[in-house]
């Protein structure tokens, strides 16, 4: 069974600063890798995911994430957050013909006015 | 177009009651599935319903039990009640392999 590693659990950094957020996870065939994002107070959404095709995927809101296959991460990135970019990450994976991910334990990111 | 709409936002229970929690997924959508979000962890898979039947199901006891409707609403049951069980519980509808949650039912049994 697969397993996601999110190695930082608690993120604090002042408006402008970059972000990345790391996730692993242990599976040895074709996977499917998600983003998703939850703001004080509301569902859970997703950011953005990588099928197949251009390892570096953009999502909404100015976030990224790069596939690196032979380190088996998933890494999201932002060269400048905001304020409003407040929220739990989690990073979640599923192998590819199945339809269930298995989600990460998230990281808390708190950005300082 | 409505989102998924789950109900009760909030509910109380004591240790071995039972409880029913509900879901309507997004116009269209045929598959819902359910989570099950500890404090400070992330979603774990309870199972999922596609065309009135359990198609997969995590490693959850025969505790937590579900139904899926014609109209593919949902249920999740859970009886005898554990301290335990306090969680948020989410549900998700999918298109493909894309879910689309809701925003939770957090239960607190006491």
């Amino acid at each position: 069974a697969q397993s996601v590693s999110q190695h930082n659990h608690h993120v604090i950094l002042s408006e402008a600063a970059s972000l990345e957020l790391g996730c692993n996870y242990s599976y040895g065939g074709t996977v499917n890798l998600f983003w998703y994002v939850q703001y004080p107070g509301q569902h859970l959404q997703l950011l953005l995911k990588y099928f197949s095709g251009d390892p570096l995927v953009k999502g909404i809101k100015g976030f990224e994430a790069e596939f690196i296959k032979s380190k088996f991460s998933f890494n999201l990135r932002k060269p400048s957050v905001q304020w409003s970019d407040t929220a739990e990450y989690f990073c979640a994976v599923n192998a590819a013909g199945s339809y269930i991910p298995t989600f990460g334990r998230g990281t808390s990111l708190i950005v300082h006015p | 177009d409505a989102g998924v709409t789950q109900s009760p936002t909030h509910l109380i229970k004591t240790r071995g009651q039972q409880v029913t929690l509900r879901c309507s997924p997004k116009s269209g959508h045929d598959t819902v599935s359910w989570y099950q979000q500890a404090l400070g962890q992330g979603p774990q898979f309870i199972f999922q319903y596609y065309e009135e039947e359990e198609r997969q199901r995590g490693n959850f006891p025969d505790r937590f039990s579900g139904h899926q409707f014609p109209n593919y609403s949902s249920e999740l049951n859970v009886n005898a009640l554990l301290l335990g069980d306090s969680a948020l519980y989410l549900c998700a509808s999918t298109v493909g392999i894309e879910q689309f949650f809701g925003p939770g039912t957090r239960l607190t049994v006491l």
